[in-house]
């Protein structure tokens, strides 16, 4: 494994498109997680799974996105409609249930919507 | 109320310095877990040390030292002898289970440390 692989790491769309953007964790990982950060500022949490089961998701979820992780493997994040605020670094993370460790990031998906 | 506070938002040292990042938190919970990541240039958060609210010890690796103070809600991140590889973005995190929360991790908004050569 070489960490967390996240596609694609830039993504252009007009106002109003559907984007889906994919992560692949640590496959020993069964938790993962999705942030969102904006310029200046910390990462957002926005949801995460245990194994497929989505298990917690952030006020900042709103009904335009949705996360799946089907086989408890690979996760999709899609946003319908999007709008400018949605421009963003969209990253993604694992871990291992119990770690003493932190969780792992990936690289992130940098979305600009024009 | 959860919430990270790094009042420092840039700071900018010549190389050989130390540095002091400050991280205040504020939780309900009596079981929490402070984090550091640095954020280089490139983009990817790089995870530097959890903490969970138990172990108060203070904590040092190579050039990184880490202070924990549950006195003051501090958990304040050292770098002795800077170099210009130090300059990124660190964010201090915490995690705990008030509210029912299990995975959220809370950043601060980041400190941004340049280093000089």
């Amino acid at each position: 494994d070489t960490g967390v692989s996240q596609n694609p790491r830039h993504k252009i769309t007009k106002r109003g498109q559907n984007v889906t953007f994919r992560c692949d964790p640590i496959s020993e990982h069964n938790r993962l997680y999705w942030y969102r950060q904006t310029l200046g500022q910390g990462p957002e949490f926005l949801t995460y799974f245990q194994n497929e089961a989505q298990l917690e998701k952030s006020r900042l979820l709103s009904d335009r996105f949705s996360a799946e992780r089907p086989k408890g493997s690979f996760s999709t994040l899609e946003i319908q409609r999007t709008e400018q605020g949605d421009s963003a670094m969209y990253l993604c993370a694992s871990s291992f249930t119990g770690t003493s460790g932190g969780y792992t990031f990936g690289s992130g998906t940098r979305l600009t919507v024009v | 109320a959860q919430k990270v506070t790094q009042a420092q938002t840039e700071i900018s040292v010549v190389e050989k310095e130390d540095v002091t990042l400050d991280c205040v938190y504020e939780t309900r919970d009596t079981t929490y877990y402070l984090f550091w990541y640095k954020q280089p240039p490139s983009g990817e958060l790089v995870f530097l040390i959890r903490r969970n609210s138990f172990d108060e010890q203070n904590e040092i690796s190579g050039r990184y030292s880490w202070n924990f103070q549950k006195s003051t809600s501090s958990f304040n991140f050292t770098i002795t002898a800077s170099q210009v590889v130090d300059s990124a973005v660190y964010f201090c995190a915490l995690r705990s289970n008030y509210g029912g929360s299990q995975g959220n991790l809370i950043f601060g908004k980041g400190t941004k440390l340049s280093v000089k050569p």
